[in-house]
């Protein structure tokens, strides 16, 4: 089965300061990733996505992600973080059958 | 704006009322997903529904009952509801053919939030 482990489970950091989300995933197929967020009262959104090609995938919200294929990572990043940014964010891969294996998520707080 | 619209978006019942959620998406997806997300926590998937048809039931208890009456819309039906079950239940839906789906992603609504008095 394919899982995915996020890093970290707070990463607090003040505005306009750079980002990084951490994330590892476990398979041995291909690889479909996801970084998602999820603000407070709403659903989740999708920040980008993984499928093949290029290893640098930009997302929206000024997102980027790198797929590193050896270490097995697909870590989150934004150079320069608002106060809007303060949400959860999740790491998923797609498994079979429509699953999605969420990690289980980083809480990103910005502060002035 | 969600292209997934839930409905209500808050729902209070004791335990033995029945009331259902309401899912509706116009995207044209053939899939569609019931989650349950407690706080600070993932989404927990509890059913999908691929082409109207039933796929996957993830052991839920039979106090959750869906019900998907056409490609655009997905319910589900409560009753009988234990406080444990109080959370944030989220409906998604992708495009639902399954040899071309593999990466194609889960669009969210904004959730309806359940608590169970």
């Amino acid at each position: 089965a394919q899982s995915v482990t996020q890093l970290d489970s707070q990463v607090p950091v003040f505005e306009e300061a750079p980002v990084e989300l951490r994330c590892n995933y476990s398979s041995s197929v291909s690889v479909y990733l996801f970084w998602y967020v999820q603000y407070p009262n709403q659903g989740l959104q999708l920040l980008l996505k993984y499928l093949s090609g290029s290893t640098l995938v930009k997302g929206i919200n000024g997102f980027e992600a790198e797929f590193n294929k050896s270490q097995t990572s697909f870590h989150l990043r934004k150079p320069s973080v608002h106060i809007s940014d303060t949400a959860e964010y999740f790491c998923a891969v797609f498994s079979n059958d429509y699953k999605l294996s969420f990690g289980a998520g980083t809480t990103v707080t910005v502060r002035a | 704006d969600t292209e997934v619209t839930q409905t209500p978006k808050h729902l209070v019942m004791g335990m033995t009322n029945k009331k259902s959620l309401k899912c509706e998406q116009h995207m044209g997806h053939r899939a569609m997903y019931w989650y349950k997300q407690k706080a600070k926590k993932p989404p927990e998937l509890m059913f999908v529904y691929s082409y109207e048809k039933l796929s996957i039931n993830e052991s839920v208890p039979s106090r959750f009952s869906p019900e998907c009456p056409n490609s655009s819309l997905l319910n589900l039906h409560l009753h009988a509801l234990q406080p444990e079950d109080s959370a944030l239940y989220l409906c998604a839906s992708s495009r639902g053919d399954k040899t071309v789906d593999q990466g194609q992603p889960q669009h969210f609504g904004d959730g309806t939030r359940l608590s169970i008095l």
